[in-house]
């Protein structure tokens, strides 16, 4: 499956707790992003991120959400002692290795986080 | 402030019918816009894109029309499926030398046998 791979695919934590949720991008692409779908809403940038480097995390919560994409492995979204507020899905996206606008980007299936 | 505005929530068309799924933006700064097919519990789907250079792009039922001058583009559907029912995401990027989007809540479409 050459596709933006995420996981997990669903997600239990307690209040108070880490979530770790992973994203492989699709064979080729070296830029990723992870976007956020609270209820009710659309999808909202969080962060871009190329091989060890965070490019723009304007769209991050400023406290206990942090993202990585190191130079082996998949890309990380970690969120730190969870809230109930933090119950969404989490897409990931990649898109190829061109550092203009106008590229498509391609999303996983989503990361679907429940807060209890 | 929302910069891409999808002002209608949900949609309802009968099959073979076409679809008008419209979407409004406001950052005239925006060069490339997308629209993406959603299904419950699925990640979005790209279905089709323009470029600021052109104002219509045509991918079998798929046409997206942009209106720079209005800041305006709509995705029309023909003949529509029931399998399009989905929500539908318009998207926008530019102006910032990145390919970040920037996403409408999307339009539920509902097509009926």
């Amino acid at each position: 499956n050459a596709g933006v791979m995420q996981n997990p695919r669903h997600l239990v934590r307690r209040r108070g707790q880490e979530a770790r949720l992973r994203c492989s991008p699709m064979k080729g692409h070296s830029h990723v992003y992870w976007y956020r779908q609270l209820p009710e809403e659309g999808l909202k940038f969080m962060v871009y991120l190329q091989k060890e480097n965070i490019i723009d995390e304007s769209g991050m919560p400023k406290e206990r959400f942090s993202a990585e994409f190191p130079k082996e492995g998949p890309s990380i979204l970690r969120i730190q002692q969870v809230v109930r507020g933090d119950s969404a899905a989490y897409f990931c996206a990649s898109s190829p290795n061109l550092e203009s606008s106008g590229n498509t980007i391609y999303f996983g299936e989503g990361s679907w986080l429940t807060v209890v | 402030d929302q910069q891409v505005k999808q002002n209608s929530p949900s949609l309802s068309v009968q099959e073979g019918r076409i679809s008008i799924l419209n979407c409004d933006y406001t950052n005239s700064m925006f060069d490339y816009f997308l629209w993406y097919k959603k299904y419950p519990a699925e990640g979005p789907t790209f279905l089709i894109s323009i470029s600021s250079i052109k104002d219509k792009n045509e991918d079998g039922r798929f046409t997206v029309f942009l209106n720079k001058s209005a800041k305006h583009l709509s995705l029309h559907i023909v003949p529509s499926q029931p399998g399009d029912s989905a929500v539908y995401f318009c998207a926008a990027s530019g102006g910032s030398g990145y390919s970040t989007l920037t996403f409408g809540k999307g339009t539920m479409l509902l097509v009926s046998p």
